[in-house]
């Protein structure tokens, strides 16, 4: 079965650095998005992208974010400067259109900011 | 009005058991209501969904009641197993105008022996 790649599964980084989590999507989906997921707490949204494009963004996802899909397999989450509230699991999910149900996520990048 | 409340936070029962889950929302625009699965150290998945112009949806062992003019749906699970145990997300959308989904707080269901 098809599957969304994350990686890397963890990241520890100081406080203040930037850091870029990884998605491969699957490669006939086209809606791509990032969720992110504090400890113990519910998933929340961040972002969607469609053709080159952001579509959605949260009130999460301020300046400090972006996102990219740099060549036709990646789609990638940047921190720019990363602070302690930043620590949580980043989920990056796709679908092949633009409908909820079709949503696979991957199995997670656990961030650490330290 | 965004928000998807959901009950109970934590939920243990033996097996063959029947947990129920509740959620209830408050945003009327919502028109998708799946319920998500996640497992630890795994992404949630999507268990069953169900859309506001029926009142029940049945997948298996899983079963999704929805009550419009209450705004609350619960997801059942029958004859629960062990292998069940894990974080259970309701969600909510409106599939015209939003591609993002708005989640409950979660339920960890452990299923014991």
């Amino acid at each position: 079965e098809p599957e969304v790649t994350q990686t890397p599964s963890h990241q520890v980084t100081q406080m203040g650095q930037e850091v870029i989590l990884r998605c491969v999507p699957i490669s006939n989906h086209l809606y791509f998005y990032w969720y992110r997921q504090i400890l113990g707490q519910k998933v929340e949204f961040l972002v969607s992208f469609y053709n080159n494009e952001i579509s959605e963004k949260s009130e999460i996802f301020d300046d400090q974010f972006s996102v990219e899909r740099p060549d036709g397999s990646n789609f990638t989450l940047k921190i720019r400067s990363t602070k302690l509230e930043d620590s949580a699991m980043y989920f990056c999910a796709s679908s092949e259109v633009r409908q909820v149900g079709g949503y696979t996520f991957g199995s997670g990048t656990r961030l650490t900011v330290v | 009005q965004q928000q998807v409340k959901q009950s109970p936070q934590s939920l243990i029962v033996q097996k063959g058991g029947i947990p129920i889950i509740n959620c209830a929302y408050e945003n009327t625009a919502f028109d998708y209501f799946p319920w998500y699965q996640q497992f630890p150290g795994k992404g949630p998945a999507l268990l069953i969904a169900i859309r506001p112009d029926v009142s029940e949806k049945k997948e298996g062992r899983f079963t999704i009641s929805f009550n419009k003019s209450a705004k609350q749906f619960s997801l059942h699970i029958m004859d629960s197993q062990p292998g069940d145990s894990a974080t259970y997300f309701c969600a909510a959308s409106n599939l015209g105008t939003a591609s993002k989904l708005t989640f409950g707080t979660g339920t960890r269901l452990q299923v014991t022996l």
